[in-house]
């Protein structure tokens, strides 16, 4: 089964540009969820999808948004970009069909630099 | 909001010793992750808790709910364990991290 994948993995980009992270789950994964990763502040959670809905926000600025498919794959976007917007993207896929405990699979990350 | 504490921050330790890390956090929760993540790596899951203790080869994970607090032990340590472990917890806001802990295991 092949794990969950994150595409680009690496992009440069310059300030007041946006953009478009994609995140393909695991097959038959129904959850997937969006985390940013910075060696001052460490991981934080950015949000979270079922079945296309959001379920629940990070405290992240208007400027990052997301969405997730009829077939579980998502993207998220950040618009207007800052410096401190470099970082490390991760998405996890999980089941979740017990709610909201479930196993996380990681991808590999879209690592992000705003020049 | 939860508050995250994980202790100790930076660990470096002998091959074959016992290693505890431990996670505390502030609100009631509906799970809490470990995670493992080696330079450069990628995030890998190493178990997922609501009550109680779980075991993987080397690895055991307990929580106490009552006292808001979770252990990672490492029995055996290896070289190839050395890594930054990081505690997650499931909140009604989403997953909330701990700063992790860098372990170093010397031969």
């Amino acid at each position: 089964k092949a794990g969950v994948t994150q595409t680009p993995r690496y992009l440069i980009k310059t300030r007041g540009q946006q953009v478009t992270l994609s995140c393909s789950p695991i097959s038959g994964h129904r959850s997937v969820s969006w985390y940013q990763q910075t060696p001052g502040q460490g991981l934080q959670f950015l949000f979270e999808y079922f079945s296309e809905t959001q379920r629940n926000k990070g405290n992240f600025p208007g400027r990052f948004s997301g969405r997730q498919f009829s077939n579980s794959r998502s993207e998220m976007n950040v618009s207007t970009l800052e410096l401190g917007d470099s970082a490390l993207y991760l998405c996890a896929s999980s089941w979740d069909g017990t709610g909201y405990t479930g196993e996380l699979f990681f991808g590999e990350g879209s690592r992000l630099t705003v020049l | 909001k939860n508050e995250v504490e994980q202790s100790p921050q930076n660990l470096t330790a002998q091959e074959e010793e016992f290693i505890t890390i431990n996670c505390s956090y502030s609100v009631g929760i509906s799970a809490l992750h470990w995670l493992q993540q080696h330079p450069g790596g990628g995030i890998v899951s190493l178990f997922m808790l609501s009550s109680g203790k779980k075991k993987h080869g080397r690895l055991i994970a307990t929580i106490n709910i009552q006292e808001k607090h979770s252990s990672l032990h490492i029995t055996a340590s290896h070289p190839r364990d050395s890594a930054v472990y990081i505690c997650a917890v499931r909140g009604a806001d989403g997953l909330t991290f701990g700063k992790g802990t860098h372990l170093i295991i010397q031969p």
